[in-house]
């Protein structure tokens, strides 16, 4: 099993429309969490990062779910402009971070 | 706040050739990452340094790969000699301190094409 599995897609979703992200992990020693967005052609940014409590950020909500190992970003009104690779990204402590291969979005007109 | 600088942004070489990539991390930033992304991938962690010194390499071919950061500043990363397989794009990235809670900040990358 690999150690962050993400749906690769595409998830293509009209303007406006609520999408949601999982993500999942399998070292359940994992200690943080983040999502990182990348444009086509572009390096990765970090988007938001993933607390135990959840934690929202405009129209972008992240969740976590220990017990299950697996990690979401929820995007609710959905614009053109958050067409985009999200990657999920898990840190054991003192090890290197692992990126999963990403989802690709698509926000249709 | 000037970003991460890599150089040169796209490389086409021909297999056992030699190439070498650059990267000036953000002014200030002890830990400087080096990740290769092959397409349809995330990146993945080539090595990690902190200021001059090697945190991890556990994932560097090191029979082909090599990196230095001499001055704990920039650093340079060099594959030699390339091979089809190493066609991918070379991320540098560097953090304030290395701790996980660290943003990581990417430079453009440097995509490199192997024939």
């Amino acid at each position: 099993r690999k150690e962050v599995e993400q749906d690769p897609g595409p998830f293509n979703v009209p303007e406006g429309a609520t999408v949601a992200f999982n993500c999942t992990y399998s070292n359940s020693a994992s200690q943080s969490f983040f999502w990182y967005r990348q444009d086509c052609r572009k390096e990765p940014k970090l988007l938001m990062s993933v607390y135990s409590s959840g934690n929202e950020d405009g129209r972008f909500t992240a969740q976590l779910n220990r017990a299950s190992q697996y990690i979401s970003l929820l995007i609710r009104d959905s614009k053109l402009s958050d067409s985009a690779t999200y990657l999920c990204v898990v840190e054991r402590g003192n090890t290197p971070l692992v990126f999963g291969k990403g989802t690709r979005l698509s926000v249709i007109a | 706040e000037a970003g991460v600088a890599q150089s040169p942004r796209y490389k086409i070489i021909e297999k056992r050739q030699s190439v070498a990539f650059w990267c000036n991390p953000i002014s200030g930033h002890a830990t400087l990452y080096w990740y290769q992304q092959i397409l349809g991938q995330g990146p993945k962690l080539l090595i990690q340094f902190q200021n001059n010194g090697v945190v991890d390499d556990s994932q560097l071919p090191k029979d082909r790969f090599s990196a230095e950061r001499l001055k704990g500043v920039d650093s340079t990363l060099k594959i030699q000699p390339a091979k089809l397989e190493d066609s991918a794009v070379y991320l540098c990235a560097s953090t304030t301190s290395g701790r996980e809670s660290d943003t990581q900040y990417f430079g453009p990358g440097t995509r490199l094409t192997v024939l």
